[in-house]
């Protein structure tokens, strides 16, 4: 079965700071992985996706197959970060169950 | 507005009763997505359909079913309903059956009483 696991329900770090969202994944085949975001008020938007290698608001991902994980990370928070961020895996290959962790709300003091 | 649409915004209504919610997804998109989102569960996948047609089975209740019209837009139906119920329920839409890239609608907040 596919899972989604993002350890920390709140992250809280003060602005210029270095931020690290943290994501591990279970999954049997080649997955496809995303970060979407959830700021307040605002309907739950992607981010970035793996697939892309790109770098959106700062922001990157790099996926490690053998970690199996996919962590967020930016090198300087800035208080307009702040927002609930959900990893999501799709399968692929025909199966494209969508699988949500359960989000970490990151909050940016500043 | 272009973007995925909800109706109702909120639904308030008793244990045992049936409700039925709708979502028009993006100009375009032929994949609609329902999720619910509760706070002990997080965001959990009902379920798909593309172009009509069943794709894809989540954690989606006998009690609960969903189709999509030839318009595209989707209702989803709960019937029975308990207080287990209550969550934010969500529509996404996306443009193929693949899920690559989702878009959100703004939620359906249901209050089972």
């Amino acid at each position: 079965a596919q899972r989604v696991t993002q350890p920390e329900k709140l992250l809280s770090v003060f602005k210029g700071a270095p931020v690290e969202l943290k994501c591990n994944y279970s999954y049997s085949g080649s997955p496809e992985l995303f970060w979407y975001v959830q700021y307040s008020r605002q309907r739950l938007q992607l981010l970035l996706r793996h697939i892309s290698r790109e770098s959106i608001k700062g922001f990157t991902a790099d996926l490690n197959k053998g970690e199996t994980s996919f962590h967020l990370k930016k090198p300087f928070a800035q208080e307009e970060d702040s927002a609930m961020y959900y990893c999501a895996l799709s399968g692929s290959g025909g199966s494209y169950i969508p699988t949500f962790g359960r989000g970490t709300s990151l909050i940016v003091h500043p | 507005d272009s973007g995925v649409t909800q109706t109702p915004k909120h639904l308030i209504t008793a244990t045992g009763q049936r409700v039925t919610l709708r979502c028009s997804p993006r100009s375009g998109d032929l994949s609609v997505y329902w999720y619910q989102q509760s706070l002990d569960q997080g965001l959990q996948f009902l379920i798909q359909y593309y172009n009509g047609e069943e794709r894809a089975k989540g954690n989606i209740l006998e009690r609960f079913s969903a189709q999509q019209f030839p318009d595209l837009h989707s209702e989803l139906n709960l019937s029975s309903l308990e207080l287990g119920d209550s969550a934010l329920y969500f529509c996404a839409s996306s443009a193929s059956g693949g899920a690559l890239e989702q878009f959100f609608g703004p939620g359906t907040r249901l209050t089972v009483l």
